[in-house]
Parts: structure tokens; C-alpha cells; sequence
């Protein structure tokens, strides 16, 4: 059974402090890593995609890397607007009916204070 | 170009009720997805569509949830009766089958069972 777990559940840092989330898989096969930006009251928003270790992507203050069991994504210089749910997501390369399902971790919540 | 669209927003209602969610995919997306995210987790897969048909709906509770996709298009996520475990916020994502990966998802509809 595909699995996502995310570390730490919860993360407080003061502006400007960087640091970085976990998020270790156990898929059979990965097609794709996925994070993704959840606010309160909104549904999750797309950050990055992660096709294969080594690989990184970068978005204004963020770096998403993949290795062959976990992605990290780096936070520089967090500003409190940086502050939601941080969510990490897999899909399986199974073919067939299995295609493009998502399976999530519980989410990262991180908080920012100014 | 629009997002996913989802309605009502929130919903209360009270146990052994019957309840209707609505999403309309961005448009050209073949690919649709119901999720239920319960507080505290991340969203799991209840059934997805490819066009109108079925790809996958093995994690959909078949005695209470039900979901078509008429012409393709627009998507209904129905719950009777409902039970005090189905509050949750339910997602519906939709991603372009032939161009990438990404699933977009919408805002949610938070449904309360009291």
C-alpha cells in the first residue's frame, strides 16, 4: 500500500528563520512527487512537481528536492504570508486504474510569526 | 482561465440526511476527482472520473456515497444518509489528461453532521 508521511506535524519559525519540511514516501513505483499549499477555508494549491531524485524545483522562497525515499522542501527567509498547511502527495506509475491517483500525507502546518 | 468550481460551500445537516455536492472542472479537463479531508488530515481519493466513466472508486462507501459525471462535464458527489463520521471538507480536483500530471483542485464544500 502506497504510503506519505510528513514531518514535522507542526513548525514555528520567526521571519527570516529558514528551515525545511520531510516528507517520506513508500510508493511502488513513483510517477510523481507533488506539494502542494492549503490556506484555511481554501483547497490545496499547486506548488511544485518532482519527477526524479536529484531533482530540484524553486518558487520565490521555496526549493523542492526528491531523493529516492523523501522530498524536503527548503524554506528561505519565511515571511509570515508564508505561513498554511504545507501538503506532499505521490502518484504511482501502476497503470490502468491506479493512474494519477493522488495519495497524501497528513500536511505540514507551519506558522510565521513576524 | 477559471478554476474548478465547487458548491455549496458549506453544508449542515443532520445525521441520516441526504446531501448533494456540485463541481464544475476547469474547462477541457477530462479527468475529475472527488476527495473527503477530514480536519487534521490530508485529502483521500473517493472516486475518479475519466470523461463519464468510472476509472476508480475503490475507496467510495458504494452503500451511502454515490457520484456521477453526465456529459463529461460537470460532477455530482452525493451522501445518503449520512453519517456524524462523513463531516469533512470534500475537494474536487481536475487535471488535463494529455498535457501533465497537476491536478487542480477547487475550494471544497465543509459539510457538518450533526
Amino acid at each position: 500500500e502506497d504510503q506519505v508521511t510528513q514531518s514535522p506535524e507542526a513548525l514555528r519559525l520567526q521571519e527570516g528563520e529558514s528551515s525545511s519540511l520531510n516528507c517520506s514516501y513508500t510508493v511502488s513505483g513513483l510517477r510523481g512527487l507533488f506539494w502542494y499549499r492549503q490556506d484555511p477555508g481554501k483547497g490545496p494549491e499547486f506548488l511544485f512537481t518532482l519527477y526524479s531524485a536529484g531533482e530540484e524545483k524553486e518558487k520565490e522562497r521555496l526549493k523542492a528536492t526528491l531523493t529516492k525515499k523523501e522530498s524536503f522542501l527548503h524554506i528561505t527567509a519565511p515571511k509570515p504570508e508564508d505561513s498554511a498547511t504545507y501538503l506532499c502527495a505521490a502518484s504511482a506509475n501502476a497503470g490502468g486504474t491506479s493512474y494519477g491517483k493522488l495519495t497524501f500525507g497528513q500536511g505540514t502546518i507551519l506558522t510565521v510569526h513576524p | 482561465e477559471a478554476g474548478v468550481a465547487q458548491s455549496p460551500r458549506y453544508k449542515i445537516i443532520e445525521k441520516r440526511q441526504s446531501v448533494a455536492f456540485w463541481c464544475n472542472p476547469i474547462s477541457g479537463h477530462a479527468t475529475l476527482y472527488w476527495y473527503q479531508q477530514i480536519l487534521g488530515q490530508g485529502p483521500k481519493l473517493l472516486i475518479q472520473f475519466q470523461n463519464n466513466g468510472v476509472v476508480d472508486d475503490s475507496q467510495l462507501p458504494k452503500d451511502r456515497f454515490s457520484a456521477e459525471r453526465l456529459k463529461g462535464v460537470d460532477s455530482t458527489l452525493k451522501i445518503q444518509p449520512a453519517k456524524l463520521e462523513d463531516s469533512a471538507v470534500y475537494l474536487c480536483a481536475s487535471r488535463d489528461t494529455h498535457k501533465a500530471d497537476t491536478q487542480y483542485f477547487g475550494p471544497g464544500t465543509r459539510l457538518t453532521v450533526l
